[in-house]
């Protein structure tokens, strides 16, 4: 157990509609990161939060957006929904933001666009 | 920029026999390089790091990896491979302050009876 946690496990919806998923990381840590991970595109990173302040930007969609509150937990909203955007969805943590921090993953959130 | 090169995408070997799972890497900076397991429908856990300090890095579960600057490369080794190590392992580089943190496509290590 990472101490990462991950909210919700499985979501599954339709084609055009909008989710949140939640991330809680681990005690003490600052940082927040998402991923993607798709079968044709592999672990992909999307975004990053430090300290409440978005800090990088990778492959993310404008459709996707995210956020990081007062007490660190995260959110990653995804809206106008399409079939490619099914992938398993990890968050991490990392106490800083250093390249050295190690960053501890959560179990990830299964996203089904039917 | 920085990227990473896993050579084999699926390795199979027999249980007891040694494991080398392949990464070479590159980077402009002085990198930071991980090695993560996926288990199946499990999320990802750190196996070892490298962080500029010595050369060869000790992991979890038995894992080793050396980093070689003159090669580029950060090669997983286990002396004998259990059959709970099937998973899928990735490569990562990370460097700039952490921004980036750029995974391989990962190898999928099968072990056989």
């Amino acid at each position: 157990d990472s101490g990462v946690t991950q909210t919700p496990k499985h979501l599954i919806t339709a084609t055009g509609q909008r989710v949140t998923l939640r991330c809680s990381p681990r005690s003490g840590d600052l940082s927040v990161y998402w991923y993607q991970q798709s079968l044709d595109q592999g672990l992909q990173f999307l975004i990053q939060y430090y300290n409440g302040e978005e800090r990088a930007k990778g492959n993310i969609l404008e459709r996707f957006s995210a956020q990081q509150f007062p007490d660190l937990h995260s959110e990653l909203n995804l809206s106008s929904l399409e079939l490619g955007d099914s992938a398993l969805y990890f968050c991490a943590s990392s106490h800083r933001q250093g390249s050295t921090d190690t960053q501890y993953f959560g179990p990830g959130t299964r996203l089904t666009v039917l | 920029a920085q990227s990473v090169t896993q050579l084999d995408s699926h390795v199979s070997v027999s249980e007891g026999t040694p494991v080398l799972l392949r990464c070479n890497y590159s980077s402009s900076y002085s990198p930071s390089l991980f090695w993560y397991v996926q288990h199946p429908n499990k999320g990802l856990q750190l196996l070892l790091k490298y962080t500029s300090a010595a050369t060869l890095v000790k992991g979890i579960n038995g894992f080793e990896a050396e980093f070689k600057k003159s090669e580029t490369s950060f090669h997983l080794t286990k002396p004998s491979a259990h059959m709970s190590d099937a998973a899928e392992y990735f490569c990562v580089v990370s460097d700039l302050g952490g921004q980036n943190f750029v995974f391989g496509p990962g190898t999928r290590l099968s072990v056989l009876p």
